[in-house]
């Protein structure tokens, strides 16, 4: 079956320290992967997006970067972490096919991460 | 631009009375719509989604929604409301213009409240 994993589950880092959340997929292969940034509890901000290795698209201008150096591993990062970075990070995939038919779910999400900049 | 709209914050609702969670949503094309569950300090959960075929569809832990095109409407309901119904709710609906990366957008989330 799949699953997906991220940690750590809470973090708290000062201003200006670096960031590295790891997100890892199993039982499927050549997963779409995403990184979602979650405010004050409510609603989702899409951050990257990756169809493939090596391949990342970001939503918005910010302060992280991602990677994939992996198939079913996606990366969120930063230098320098700010204040505003807080928030709930979560990490999510789908499968390519089948997805849109009786036997598509959507996406996947991990557990998340919540990260507070102190 | 396509987009999806929760109108409540928040819905409260005594335990064993019926719910509803209102969505709305804008696309050019024929809608994927999806609702997640989300309970505090974890990851969203699917519930449904309406591809095609049937407006009623049916979900997990007894929640259905119905798909309403002229009203562009994917209201979440449940005949009887339990305490531990008690989450935040998301509809969404697939970015038709983003080709396979599949992106979905999301509303901003209402939460629900299921008082004994």
């Amino acid at each position: 079956s799949q699953t997906i994993h991220q940690w750590p589950a809470t973090l708290v880092q000062p201003v200006g320290s670096p960031l590295s959340l790891e997100c890892t997929v199993e039982g499927t292969s050549n997963p779409n992967l995403y990184w979602y940034r979650q405010a004050a509890g409510r609603g989702l901000q899409l951050l990257f997006y990756s169809v493939g290795i090596g391949q990342i698209s970001s939503e918005v201008p910010q302060n992280l970067s991602a990677s994939r150096p992996q198939d079913r591993q996606f990366i969120l990062s930063s230098k320098k972490l700010l204040l505003s970075d807080s928030g709930f990070y979560l990490c999510a995939w789908r499968g390519r096919s089948g997805w849109w038919g009786a036997g598509g779910y959507g996406y996947t999400f991990g557990s998340g991460t919540r990260l507070t900049v102190v | 631009a396509q987009s999806v709209a929760q109108p409540e914050d928040q819905v409260n609702v005594a335990e064993g009375n019926p719910l509803t969670v209102k969505c709305t949503y804008s696309v050019s094309g024929n809608p994927y719509l999806f609702w997640y569950v989300q309970y505090p300090n974890r990851g969203l959960q699917f519930l449904l989604k309406y591809i095609t075929g049937d407006n009623l569809v049916k979900g997990s832990y007894g929640f259905e929604a119905e798909f309403n095109k002229s009203q562009t409407s994917f209201h979440l309901k449940k005949p009887s409301a339990l305490v531990s119904d008690s989450a935040l709710y998301f509809c969404a609906v697939r970015d038709l213009g983003s080709g396979n990366t599949g992106k979905l957008i999301f509303g901003q989330g209402t939460t629900l409240q299921v008082k004994p």
